[in-house]
C-alpha cells in the first residue's frame, strides 16, 4: 500500500536555528509530492510542491525541499526559523490515482 | 483565492445523533475530500468525489456517508454519531487534471465532539 512516512512527530528549536523535517514515501513510478502547513488556529496551506524538473523546490516563507528519488525522500528544510513557523507540518504523495496520501505530521515548537 | 468554507467550527453531538457536516467551494472544482485529522495520525481520508452524484470510499469510510448533489457542495453525513468519531473534520476541494494547478484546497475544519 501505498504511504507516506514522516520520522519527527515533535520538534521543538530555537529561532535561528536550522530546520530539516524528513518524510519518506513508497510508491512506484510517478509521484507528485508537497508540503503542507497549519498554524495554529488557521487551515492547512501549501508550502511547495513537486511534480518534476529541479528537484530542488522553493516555496513560501524561506522553505525548500528536495526530491531525492533514489532514497524515496522529499525533506523539507529551512535554514533559520523564526517564532512564527511554530505549526503542524504534513508530507504528502499522490501517484497514478492523484488521491493523495498525508503523512502523521510533524509539530514544530520555535521558541523566542 | 480559492474559497473552502465548512458550515461550524464547533460542534457538539450526542451518540447516537444524525451529524450532517457541510463543505462549500467557490471555485467550480471538481474534486472534493472529506478528512479526519486526529494526533498522532495526520489526515485520513474518509470520502472523496470527482463529480456531482459521483462518490469513491477512502481510508476510513466506515460510518459515513455523503452527498453530492451540486458541484460546490459536499456533504459529510454521520448517521448514527459515537464518541469514536469526536475529530476534526476537514473539507478540501481540488481542480481536475495534473500540472501545477493541482493542488488542495482545505477549509477551516469542523471540530466535533460526540458526547
Amino acid at each position: 500500500a501505498q504511504s507516506v512516512s514522516q520520522h519527527n512527530h515533535h520538534v521543538i528549536l530555537s529561532e535561528a536555528a536550522s530546520l530539516e523535517l524528513g518524510c519518506n514515501y513508497s510508491y512506484g513510478g510517478t509521484v507528485n509530492l508537497f508540503w503542507y502547513v497549519q498554524y495554529p488556529g488557521q487551515h492547512l496551506q501549501l508550502l511547495l510542491k513537486y511534480f518534476s524538473g529541479d528537484p530542488l523546490v522553493k516555496g513560501i516563507k524561506g522553505f525548500e525541499a528536495e526530491f531525492i528519488k533514489s532514497k524515496f525522500s522529499f525533506n523539507l528544510r529551512k535554514p533559520s526559523v523564526q517564532w512564527s513557523d511554530t505549526a503542524e507540518y504534513f508530507c504528502a504523495a499522490s501517484g497514478g490515482s492523484y488521491i493523495p496520501t498525508f503523512g502523521r505530521g510533524t509539530s514544530l515548537i520555535v521558541h523566542p | 483565492d480559492v474559497k473552502v468554507t465548512q458550515s461550524s467550527r464547533y460542534l457538539v453531538k450526542r451518540t447516537g445523533e444524525k451529524v450532517f457536516l457541510e463543505c462549500v467551494q467557490d471555485m467550480d472544482h471538481e474534486n472534493m475530500f472529506w478528512y479526519r485529522q486526529d494526533p498522532g495520525l495526520g489526515l485520513r481520508l474518509i470520502y472523496f468525489s470527482y463529480d456531482v452524484k459521483m462518490k469513491e470510499k477512502g481510508d476510513i469510510p466506515e460510518g459515513y456517508s455523503v452527498s453530492r448533489e451540486k458541484k460546490e457542495r459536499f456533504s459529510l453525513i454521520l448517521e448514527s454519531a459515537s464518541t469514536n468519531q469526536t475529530s476534526m473534520y476537514l473539507c478540501a476541494s481540488r481542480p481536475n487534471g495534473q500540472g501545477p494547478s493541482y493542488e488542495q484546497y482545505f477549509g477551516p475544519g469542523t471540530r466535533l465532539t460526540v458526547t
